[in-house]
């Protein structure tokens, strides 16, 4: 048990579409990272939020936006989904020192 | 930038016999390390960090790491492998001196025990 939540575990859209995903953090942890894990590949940095505020971004596209909001939830947005957008979607809350992963949320574009 | 290569992307291994699940980093300055497990249709659980002092480092389900600087390599290790090892693994870094650094993975190696 992490502490971290994510909903909803599975989803299937359709290309074209728009989806959010949840994640509830452990108190305390003020960053909270998302992840993207494509079918047979590790987890891929998005983007990190500290206190509220994007604090990094890795090599995605802007159609990926996130929040964070003061009682440790966040989302993560994807607009405009692409069949490649298909994964499990990792949620991270963190210290310096160590990452508490969520169960993912499993996407499935069509 | 830091970055995390896992040498194999597969290890078939017997039960009861030992593993070794390679793992190089790289960065130009101290790095905090880990090894995570991931079984089946579920998230990633730590089994182990290194962060500083002893390099040898312990952790769950009987499994151990060594951080080696001069290699720049942190090596997983079980002596005995059981069948519920079968999972993915992944190494992980962060920079010491970043406090809200991301974690950065390598891309995993799937452990498979033969019967």
């Amino acid at each position: 048990e992490t502490g971290v939540t994510q909903s909803p575990t599975h989803l299937i859209k359709t290309r074209g579409q728009q989806v959010t995903l949840r994640c509830s953090s452990q108190s305390g942890h003020n960053t909270v990272s998302w992840y993207q894990q494509a079918l047979g590949q590790g987890p891929q940095f998005i983007f990190q939020y500290y206190r509220e505020e994007e604090n990094g971004r890795g090599n995605f596209p802007p159609r990926f936006s996130g929040l964070q909001f003061p009682n440790y939830s966040s989302e993560l947005n994807v607009n405009a989904l692409e069949l490649d957008d298909s994964a499990l979607y990792l949620c991270a809350s963190s210290t310096h020192t160590e990452a508490f992963f969520g169960q993912g949320t499993r996407l499935t574009v069509v | 930038a830091q970055s995390v290569t896992q040498l194999d992307s597969q290890v078939p291994v017997f039960e009861e016999a030992p593993v070794e699940l390679r793992c190089n980093y790289s960065s130009s300055v101290s790095v905090y390390l880990f090894w995570y497990v991931q079984y089946p249709n579920q998230g990633l659980q730590l089994l182990l960090k290194y962060l500083s002092g002893s390099t040898l480092v312990k952790g769950i389900n009987g499994f151990e790491a060594e951080f080696n600087k001069s290699q720049t390599s942190f090596h997983l290790r079980k002596p005995s492998v059981h069948i519920s090892d079968t999972a993915e693994y992944f190494c992980a870094v962060t920079l010491v001196m970043n406090r809200d650094d991301k974690i950065i993975f390598g891309k995993g190696t799937r452990l498979h025990i033969l019967p």
